[in-house]
């Protein structure tokens, strides 16, 4: 296990596409992240799951996103009629809980660009 | 609301300097705070936690609940430094919750 990976690392799509990101996180970790961060910006929070149960979705994830996590080790997050302000890099993360170390372990990102 | 504020986008210090990255949070609670690093092509990774109380890579981070600050510091800037810095800001109470992050900080270390 190499760590947490993102495919496809890169995704060009036109406005009004689906698009689909998938998460492989660290192996043995129960918590998934996903983020999502701009230029000039810090990564924001969009969503979590322990095991496959999704916890909190944030406000920034409107109803064209959707996640899921089905047998609670990868993941995957949809945008549904990608607009050109979907542009950013996605991120995931995933941590394992009841360890006391809160450490978050983050993938390289998805850089989509929607033209 | 929570929030992580790094006032500083960029940073630029010589070689053998010192080094402060300022962070200030919003939190009503006890906060649990994180320095996290992005090296050039690099992922993020967690470079200190404040509840460890550790020294990593020279940096140290102390927290003042008066001033709701959590600045990073290092006595002396090496060139293998220059890396974008995000403070952050665990979101609940029980641990393992999403993090707050401020917009970063790029330090630029001179030789």
């Amino acid at each position: 296990d190499t760590g947490v990976s993102q495919n496809p690392r890169h995704k060009i799509t036109k406005r009004g596409q689906n698009v689909t990101f998938r998460c492989d996180p660290i192996s043995e970790h129960n918590r998934l992240y996903w983020y999502r961060q701009t230029l000039g910006q810090g990564p924001e929070f969009l969503t979590y799951f322990q095991n496959e149960a999704q916890l909190e979705k944030s406000r920034l994830l409107s109803d064209r996103f959707s996640a899921e996590r089905p047998k609670g080790s990868f993941s995957t997050l949809e945008i549904q009629r990608t607009e050109q302000g979907d542009s950013a890099m996605y991120l995931c993360a995933s941590s394992l809980s009841g360890t006391g170390s809160y450490e978050q372990y983050f993938g390289p990102g998805t850089r989509l660009t929607v033209t | 609301a929570q929030r992580v504020t790094q006032p500083e986008k960029l940073l630029s210090v010589f070689k053998g300097a010192p080094v402060e990255l300022k962070c200030n949070y919003s939190y009503s609670g006890s906060p649990e705070l994180f320095w996290y690093v992005q090296y050039s092509r690099q992922r993020l990774q967690l470079l200190l936690r404040h509840i460890s109380r550790e020294s990593i890579k020279g940096f140290t981070a102390d927290l003042n609940k008066g001033e709701t600050s959590f600045h990073l510091k290092k006595p002396f800037a090496q060139e293998e430094d220059s890396a974008m810095y995000y403070c952050a800001l665990m979101s609940g109470r029980s641990g393992n919750t999403p993090l707050v992050f401020g917009k970063g900080t790029r330090l630029s270390v001179i030789a």
